[in-house]
């Protein structure tokens, strides 16, 4: 049982907008940053966004991350085949003194 | 360029150890947190461990005392040290580096498989 709750799947079809929610609690979400991670079929895990709602360079502006209170979802706009991928959520614990993940969204684009 | 890269994965019986290594290049591993983070075959990511640039570290409840992160700031390694490994412990282990922005780049992994 994770600490971050997400659905363990989403799906759409392409150019459609679709957002994967990350639900915690106070210590995690409510105090510290999000990160949403991408992991492609066969790959080690990417960072997509950053401090809530940033992307690294490299990363489309198709995605985007926002938190409220103590969740947190990530948007993909214009969805495409190539982001068929696992999402996973991941904040700092203050309580856990610990990184927690949430247990990933597996996106499949129709 | 940043890269990390993985050894020391391999089979261990039930109740061995191991060490796995991460070598670290385009950054220095004293200067950001690193972190060890699993994935357990079909199933999602899981945090291990993290050591701090100011040296301190913490655990998952899965693995604390049972498992040692340190770092070699002269050879710009991380390791992770295993004991008591147990099947729940079979995985592939990335490091991944850290930063204000999250963990930003990772390695490509070491598969941990423990089984008699």
């Amino acid at each position: 049982q994770s600490v971050l709750t997400q659905p363990p799947s989403a799906s759409g079809t392409p150019g459609q907008r679709v957002t994967i929610s990350c639900s915690g609690s106070r210590s995690n979400i409510g105090n510290n940053y999000v990160h949403w991670y991408q992991q492609l079929p066969g790959t080690s895990p990417k960072l997509l966004t950053n401090r809530n709602n940033q992307r690294p360079s490299g990363v489309p502006d198709r995605f985007s991350g926002s938190r409220s209170g103590t969740s947190a979802s990530l948007a993909i706009s214009g969805l495409r085949s190539e982001d068929e991928a696992d999402y996973y959520c991941a904040a700092w614990d203050d309580s856990l003194n610990a990184w927690v993940f949430g247990g990933g969204t597996k996106l499949t684009v129709l | 360029e940043v890269q990390l890269v993985e050894s020391g994965g391999g089979l261990v019986q039930p109740g061995g150890s191991l060490r796995l290594a991460c070598a670290a290049s385009g950054f220095t591993v004293s200067s950001n947190y690193v972190s060890w983070v699993r994935q357990a075959p079909g199933k999602g990511l899981e945090w291990v461990s993290v050591i701090y640039s100011h040296g301190r570290t913490y655990y998952a409840d899965s693995v604390k005392d049972r498992f040692t992160i340190s770092r070699d700031n002269s050879k710009n390694t991380l390791y992770l040290q295993m004991n008591s490994l147990s099947v729940e412990d079979t995985a592939v282990y990335y490091c991944a580096r850290g930063t204000d922005q999250g963990f930003d780049y990772w390695g490509q992994g070491t598969l941990v498989t423990v089984s008699s």
